[in-house]
């Protein structure tokens, strides 16, 4: 597709279940985030990968969360043993370069919508 | 620390009425500034964008001037439409952040006819 998709765009849980979110960026995009919307408040920074180095983990809440991605393509957030304050919309976003990104050049995904029972 | 704080929502405004959505930041450097708007059913999307003082962004008859003096990045239109309803988010990043953004919470708009 043209833009970045995301599934599921609604997932249900049980608490203490793990869940997997998908993000399929723009193609030929090497910059890839992912943020989390709370109800009532902004968006926030969890984690991004640049090409083919480190990713900058910095806004991972906890070691529950994690994520990956392939190469500059598919990237997967993953959240073990969930919690309910882990309900939120996830958001994926992915920018053609650092430099693109850097001037605010992002695209994203429709989100995710995480519950957690 | 660095943030953004936005007016809170929702605003509810009739067809070609005057939008002003207020935003400051507060920011250890110098960011740069974006507004973002999220329409029913699709993902945000970049609107308009100021790199540094006085310059001013503007987009779909939408402006923001960023303001050093009063760190702040308002957003206004002269004249809004029905299809002017969405969601509006102000966001700074810095240079050598990894295009980081730092977001406010959003603002429901919704315009009436």
């Amino acid at each position: 597709g043209a833009g970045v998709s995301q599934s599921p765009s609604n997932k249900v849980t049980e608490k203490g279940k793990d869940v997997e979110l998908r993000c399929d960026p723009i193609s030929g995009h090497t910059a890839l985030y992912w943020y989390r919307q709370r109800l009532g408040q902004g968006l926030e920074f969890l984690i991004y990968f640049q090409g083919n180095s480190a990713p900058d983990k910095s806004g991972l809440p906890s070691d529950r969360f994690s994520a990956e991605r392939t190469g500059e393509s598919v990237s997967t957030l993953t959240i073990q043993r969930t919690q309910q304050e882990d309900s939120a919309v996830y958001l994926c976003a992915s920018s053609l370069s650092l430099a693109a990104a850097n001037t605010g050049e992002l695209f994203f995904g429709e989100g995710s919508r995480l519950t957690v029972l | 620390g660095n943030s953004v704080t936005q007016m809170e929502g929702p605003v509810t405004l009739s067809e070609e009425a005057f939008l002003t959505i207020n935003c400051t930041y507060t920011a250890t450097g110098y960011p740069s500034l974006f507004w973002y708007v999220q329409y029913p059913g699709e993902g945000l999307q970049l609107l308009l964008k100021a790199t540094k003082a006085d310059d001013k962004g503007s987009n779909k008859g939408f402006e923001a001037t960023y303001r050093k003096e009063t760190t702040s990045f308002h957003l206004e239109k002269g004249s809004v439409q029905v299809s002017d309803s969405a969601v509006y988010f102000c966001a700074e990043s810095f240079y050598n952040q990894g295009g980081k953004l730092i977001f406010g919470q959003g603002t429901e708009l919704s315009v009436k006819p």
